[in-house]
């Protein structure tokens, strides 16, 4: 069974533009992690926020984690065509051996 | 170095053939899992192993599912007597060592399973 649930499940934007999707669980976890997915295929690897971190950044990511909220959010910036695809968010549960659990996606489409 | 890879990339095979996918994890990561992916969902566990061993078996849906791992590098995941509702992507992850807390996972291209 999946435990992340994702919002919104689909986004479209212009290029240039913010874009935000949200993350929720519902355990207590040792990290988050975001991942990008294009055509159904191979899942890559954006960025991990362990459980006491609150935000971090990569290049135009940025990740906040709320572990009382249980909730994430991953902030694309100055969007591009070229980010269009899915994203997951999936967590490593504690005591779990690091096994992931992912949500649903979010399916962001950025329009030229 | 090369990173996770999985053969075949695409299976069709007919409804109760038996059907083995293997996965080569990146080199010297212990850790592997396997993940399923139905069209419009995000992946689902199935399996980890950390080294030779199973440690995690829970999200194999049935007994007609069964990994192995038997020198701790390449995996193969094997489905007997596949069914129509096995259609999916099948995912194969690695990672240095199960239980870090930075366990970051690599994905390899995945497994396009059809069963007709």
């Amino acid at each position: 069974s999946q435990q992340g649930e994702e919002d919104p499940q689909a986004l479209s934007i212009q290029e240039g533009e913010n874009a935000t999707m949200n993350c929720s669980y519902k355990t207590s976890i040792n990290n988050l992690q975001w991942y990008r997915q294009n055509s159904g295929r191979g899942l890559v690897h954006l960025i991990l926020i362990r459980s006491n971190e609150r935000e971090k950044h990569s290049g135009r990511l940025r990740v906040t984690l709320d572990t009382s909220k249980k909730s994430s959010s991953l902030l694309i910036t100055a969007s591009r065509a070229a980010d269009t695809a899915s994203y997951f968010c999936a967590t490593d549960e504690m005591n779990l051996g690091g096994k992931l659990i992912f949500g649903q996606g979010t399916e962001l489409s950025v329009k030229p | 170095g090369a990173g996770v890879s999985q053969t075949p990339s695409n299976k069709v095979t007919e409804k109760g053939k038996y059907v083995e996918l293997r996965c080569d994890p990146i080199s010297g990561h212990t850790a592997l899992y396997w993940y399923r992916q139905s069209l419009g969902q995000g992946p689902e566990f199935l399996i980890y192993f950390q080294g030779t061993g199973a440690a995690d078996d829970s999200g194999l849906p049935n007994d007609r599912f069964f990994a192995v791992r038997p020198e701790g590098s390449v995996s193969t995941l094997k489905i007997q007597r596949t069914e129509r509702g096995d259609s999916a992507v099948y995912l194969c992850a690695s990672s240095l060592e199960s239980g870090l807390a930075d366990n970051e996972q690599f994905f390899g291209p995945g497994t396009r399973l059809t069963v007709l």
